[in-house]
């Protein structure tokens, strides 16, 4: 089973700051990476599909990028809306696995 | 617009069944593969089990494997969770999710509201 490590746990930001989120397989997953949006009482969002790919209706702040094994979720320009839980998948072999999440908090 | 709608959580005492639901609507169901992902209170997710769009291939978590079952009535619109043996550690919220290809993509680009399953005696 591939294992993914988030890292910080927490990141304590003010809006308008930028945001680097980082998730690290334990193995290649290629660019077979998609991030997730949750924020609190509803399901998760897809952000960032194949690493890169922002998913329908998602703004241009969010960006994603890696391979391989190291990825990054990048939001340009904290929002008020975009305080939440984030997490990263793979999608390169069976069972598909999650990252623990990076909760994003205002400062 | 794409609906997913999960019903048939509760609370079931360990080693007993329950049988999850998804009712799916806004989208061509039948071309489609479709997942159980799963969130423990207060935890992260985990990935429960996928199905093919017709059916035809299925593929579960270690943790559940033997003990649940994935199907589809293609003709009803509606996923299911069989879930048999249950646990304290399936206690969690299931959400029904649609993978954006008819096999298997490996993402979930719609997801459900959620239905609470807590195992309890």
């Amino acid at each position: 089973e591939i294992v993914l490590t988030q890292s910080p746990a927490t990141l304590s930001l003010s809006p308008g700051e930028r945001a680097t989120l980082s998730c690290r397989a334990s193995q290649s997953v290629s660019s077979y990476l998609a991030w997730y949006q949750q924020i609190p009482g509803q399901p998760p969002r897809l952000l960032i599909y194949d690493a890169s790919n922002r998913a329908t209706g998602i703004p241009a702040r969010f960006s994603g990028s890696g391979s391989v094994t190291d990825f990054t979720l990048t939001i340009s320009s904290l929002e008020p809306e975009d305080f939440a839980v984030y997490y990263c998948q793979q999608r390169s072999s069976w069972p598909l696995t999650f990252g623990g999440g990076t909760k994003v908090e205002i400062k | 617009q794409v609906q997913l709608v999960e019903s048939g959580g509760g609370v079931v005492q360990p080693g007993r069944s329950l049988r999850l639901s998804c009712a799916a609507s806004g989208f061509t169901f039948d071309t489609y593969g479709m997942h159980w992902v799963r969130q423990a209170p207060a935890k992260g997710l985990e990935w429960v089990a996928v199905i093919w769009y017709d059916g035809s291939d299925k593929f579960y978590a270690d943790s559940v494997k033997g003990r649940f079952t994935i199907s589809r009535d293609n003709s009803k619109n509606t996923l299911y969770l069989q879930m048999n043996s249950l646990r304290a550690e399936d206690t969690a919220v299931y959400y029904c999710t649609r993978d954006p290809r008819a096999t298997s993509a490996g993402y979930f680009d719609y997801w459900g509201q959620g239905t609470l399953v807590t195992v309890s005696s």
